[in-house]
């Protein structure tokens, strides 16, 4: 499986965008990219997911580089309920697995 | 609809002692997944279920068995527990092997002294 590279920790005040960075290199053709989110004292969650164009919903946008070596995050308001810890994950077409990296902590000050 | 639920909560073992830890969904899903997580750690995957009646080993099986009793329910069972086992454990269920969203139960920690 394709590793992934996410910075330990970020901070972001209330209200503010907040930009989650990861970095794929060796990403395949047939790699999606998925991002969940763990809560404190939770189960992951689903964010987003994406292949190879911008992505949005309700919760995020997933910005994905041209060369797909990397992609973002991006939360447009933060709450201090985003608090959390945000993982990066590359997953085959027909994969069924994930493969959890130590993710990024998110921490948000009001 | 609860989701993905997981019995129980929390465990305190000691070395050498079984138990099984429950997973059930309600949601028709056919995949099913055991995963830990040591602290300050990402997930493992230890066991999957691709679909009722199968099984297979993800990153981490040695210690724990697994059963996928019927669609909605997959156990998982530690025959002699050791303190390496100390973690917190979260089954996960998709729709299909493929689907794109995993879907968590709160987890249970379990301690081993």
């Amino acid at each position: 499986d394709a590793k992934t590279t996410q910075p330990n920790s970020m901070e972001s005040n209330e209200e503010e965008p907040v930009h989650l960075p990861c970095n794929h290199s060796t990403i395949s053709g047939t790699d999606y990219i998925h991002w969940y989110r763990q809560l404190p004292s939770q189960g992951p969650e689903y964010v987003i997911h994406g292949l190879t164009s911008n992505v949005n919903n309700r919760m995020a946008s997933l910005a994905i580089a041209e060369d797909r070596k990397s992609s973002t995050l991006i939360l447009h308001r933060a709450t201090l309920r985003d608090a959390a810890v945000y993982y990066c994950i590359l997953r085959r077409e027909y994969g069924n697995k994930l493969v959890f990296g130590a993710g990024t902590i998110l921490r948000v000050k009001s | 609809n609860a989701g993905v639920t997981q019995t129980p909560k929390f465990q305190v073992l000691k070395t050498g002692q079984s138990m099984t830890l429950q997973c059930a969904q309600d949601m028709n899903h056919n995949s099913m997944y055991w995963y830990r997580q040591d602290p300050g750690m990402g997930l493992r995957l230890i066991y999957y279920s691709a679909s009722e009646g199968t099984t297979d080993k993800g990153e981490v099986p040695n210690g724990y068995n697994v059963s996928r009793l019927n669609k909605r329910e997959f156990s998982l069972r530690l025959e002699s527990a050791a303190p390496s086992q100390t973690s917190v454990y979260f089954c996960a269920s998709t729709l299909g092997p493929v689907s794109d969203t995993q879907y968590f139960g709160p987890g249970t920690r379990l301690t081993v002294l």
